[in-house]
């Protein structure tokens, strides 16, 4: 079936460290790639998406490109911020987004 | 603004008790959904609906229920809680048919069944 697999965390960081999260993807055709951030207390946002191979989504100075040859969606920062302290999800939509699947989030810490 | 809203964000409930949790949004979506969020499992789609009355089962249904009455509305029910469904609670929605569309998520139920 249609799964994604992410990094277990959690992941703790100082301030300014460059983030990467990992993950791949397992899809029977081509899906749409999303992360999306739940920061404490709140539900779930989307963060950045990309909806073709070779595409790169952006955001808030995360990036993902989506690599077809590996599978992955890895979720990229250079420099993170107390801010970004959240819980990330990977996931993947293959149709339209009523079948959206969701790794199991990590949890990112950072302290100043 | 986009918004998501859910009836409550903590609950404490009894085993055997019936809970309805509800969830309300503003943007005139056609896609409704229920999650449950566990540590390690990430979310987990319980049921969805894609029309008023319209809804199917997601991956986790046993043991809830749920009513869509009007469009802006979307109800889960414990029809009798239980101790295993002590979880966190997220309410979606999304426009239909879009391929690469996003889900907007309320701000989640936290559900405690003693």
């Amino acid at each position: 079936g249609n799964s994604v697999t992410q990094m277990e965390g959690p992941v703790t960081l100082s301030e300014e460290a460059f983030l990467t999260i990992n993950c791949t993807y397992t899809a029977t055709g081509y899906p749409s790639l999303f992360w999306y951030v739940q920061y404490p207390g709140e539900g779930l946002q989307l963060l950045l998406k990309a909806t073709k191979a070779d595409d790169k989504g952006s955001n808030k100075g995360f990036e993902a490109t989506y690599r077809k040859e590996t599978t992955s969606f890895h979720l990229e920062k250079g420099s993170v911020q107390v801010s970004d302290s959240a819980v990330y999800f990977c996931a993947l939509s293959l149709y339209n987004n009523n079948d959206m699947r969701f790794g199991a989030g990590t949890r990112l810490t950072v302290k100043p | 603004d986009v918004k998501v809203t859910q009836s409550s964000r903590y609950l404490v409930k009894r085993t055997g008790e019936k809970v309805f949790l509800e969830c309300v949004q503003d943007m005139d979506h056609e896609n409704m959904f229920w999650y449950r969020q566990d540590p390690g499992l990430g979310l987990r789609l319980i049921y969805f609906s894609y029309d008023v009355k319209m809804k199917e089962k997601g991956d986790i249904p046993e043991g809830y229920s749920v009513s869509r009455e009007k469009k802006e509305r979307f109800s889960l029910i414990l029809e009798s809680a239980s101790t295993n469904q002590t979880s966190m609670y997220l309410c979606a929605s999304s426009t239909s048919g879009s391929r690469g569309g996003t889900q907007y998520f309320g701000p989640g139920t936290r559900l405690l069944v003693l």
